[in-house]
């Protein structure tokens, strides 16, 4: 009954090689998130779908792009990967846009590696 | 804007102790505050949140927390933890928009 699901759980990427992170919900959200997490940091908020309405953060790199083909799911597009990039990256969803107050559910994360 | 502040990077126990991870946020707008947790190679999982009325927050595992507003805090607790407690813990502030503000997270190891 897992609620938002993301794959592959671990994605192993060449520098420069575009590479495309999956995230599904079975939640029926209107709002899904994709956090960037580096190894003992917080996750930081690349963007977020709000139902078609994409909002992408201010500091958020041109080189990550997002697609939301359906409710359901969601995906991350990393154009050229630098070694920068290698992260945890998680998704996660709401009932409504003021995630500030609803409780938001979250993917057990992919873990990126960039060689 | 709000920002959230984690003042214990790691906090070390042993099994059955009692434990208190604290986080500070500052404010000049509404305030929701919450905890989640994040065990090893997993997603984050929400352990409880303040939106309003009681300043005292129960959640799940036996977690509870107090929102203090003359201190700016949000204290978690828990009277005794177990080994399966051992996670990184995180504390966010939401304010009038979307934006959740995540402090920087603090590791509870409990040793047996």
């Amino acid at each position: 009954d897992a609620m938002v699901i993301q794959n592959p759980r671990y994605q192993v990427t060449q520098f420069g090689k575009p590479v495309t992170l999956s995230c599904s919900q079975t939640l029926n959200h209107n709002v899904m998130y994709w956090y960037q997490q580096k190894s003992s940091q917080a996750p930081k908020l690349l963007f977020h779908y709000y139902d078609k309405d994409f909002n992408n953060e201010a500091d958020t790199p041109d080189n990550f792009q997002s697609r939301r083909p359906n409710t359901s799911f969601c995906f991350l597009d990393i154009r050229s990967p630098g070694l920068g990039d290698a992260a945890m990256y998680l998704c996660a969803t709401s009932r409504d846009e003021w995630g500030a107050t609803d409780t938001q559910y979250f993917g057990p994360g992919t873990r990126l590696t960039v060689l | 804007a709000q920002s959230v502040t984690q003042l214990d990077s790691q906090v070390p126990v042993f099994e059955e102790a009692p434990v208190e991870l604290r986080c500070n946020y500052s404010s000049s707008v509404s305030v929701y505050l919450f905890w989640y947790v994040q065990y090893p190679n997993q997603g984050l999982q929400l352990l409880l949140k303040y939106l309003s009325g009681s300043t005292l927050v129960k959640g799940i595992n036996g977690f509870e927390a107090e929102f203090n507003k003359s201190q700016t805090s949000f204290h978690l607790r828990k009277p005794s933890v177990h080994i399966s407690d051992t996670a990184e813990y995180f504390c966010a502030g939401g304010g009038s928009n979307y934006k959740l503000t995540f402090g920087k997270g603090t590791l509870l190891t409990v040793n047996p």
